[in-house]
């Protein structure tokens, strides 16, 4: 069974940083690519980083980028997302998500349950 | 960016009814890469529908996902008490991965 386990949510101030990480188990790790996708309360789902398989490659979303750095440890299982300057309209649901592929971004087949940042002064 | 404009944006309807979802991108989309993603209150999302019309993994066949080029469909034949939830279209097409704004699918 798929398992992806979010962790390191919580509150931040405005300008301050946050390291979220993912755990994975159920699949081989290192055949697919990952991704990080967040939910604002009562909004809808934003893509944010993608990583492929090897970290040859990563993704961001223009909200983000310059800001956010995805990383991942394929000896660990392990997806990280660090965070900086982080700003009131990054309060969010943060998703751990695994792809179909290896090294192509695409869909979203097995989502985590989410861990929650809050910006906030 | 391709922008994913779903209508309606609620739909109230029975137990039973037939639900049609619309997402519509702002430009054609190649090789019809678009999924469907329910999520329940609470709920992380889960895939339904990927490359426009391909089932998940044990989505039922009242689930059905249709269309190509800008216009895409998500119809659920009979709706069951467990469909009603919001559901997400996003695309593929372009390496910045992208979102429908949803629609609600509500118990009348």
């Amino acid at each position: 069974e798929v398992r992806l386990v979010e962790s390191g949510g919580g509150l931040v101030e405005p300008g301050g940083s946050l390291r979220l990480s993912c755990v994975a188990s159920g699949f081989t790790f290192d055949d697919y690519v990952m991704h990080w996708v967040r939910q604002a309360p009562g909004r809808g789902l934003e893509w944010v980083s993608s990583i492929i398989w090897n970290s040859g490659s990563k993704g961001y979303a223009a909200s983000v980028k310059g800001r956010f750095t995805i990383s991942r440890d394929n000896a660990k299982n392990s997806l990280s997302l660090q965070m900086e300057s982080l700003r009131g309209e990054d309060t969010a649901l943060y998703f751990c998500a695994k792809g179909p592929y290896s090294s192509t971004w695409t869909y979203f087949d097995y989502w985590g349950q989410g861990t929650l940042v809050t910006v906030s002064s | 960016e391709v922008v994913l404009t779903q209508s309606p944006g609620t739909l109230s309807l029975f137990q039973g009814e037939r639900a049609t979802l619309s997402c519509r991108a702002s430009q054609t989309l190649s090789s019809n890469y678009v999924a469907w993603y329910q999520q329940r209150p609470g709920r992380a999302p889960r895939l339904l529908i990927y490359d426009s019309s391909t089932r998940a993994t044990g989505i039922p066949d009242r689930f059905t996902g249709s269309g190509s080029g800008t216009d895409f469909t998500l119809t659920i034949s009979r709706l069951e008490p467990e469909d009603f939830a919001v559901y997400y279209c996003q695309q593929y097409a372009s390496s910045l991965l992208t979102f429908g704004g949803g629609t609600t699918v509500e118990l009348k």
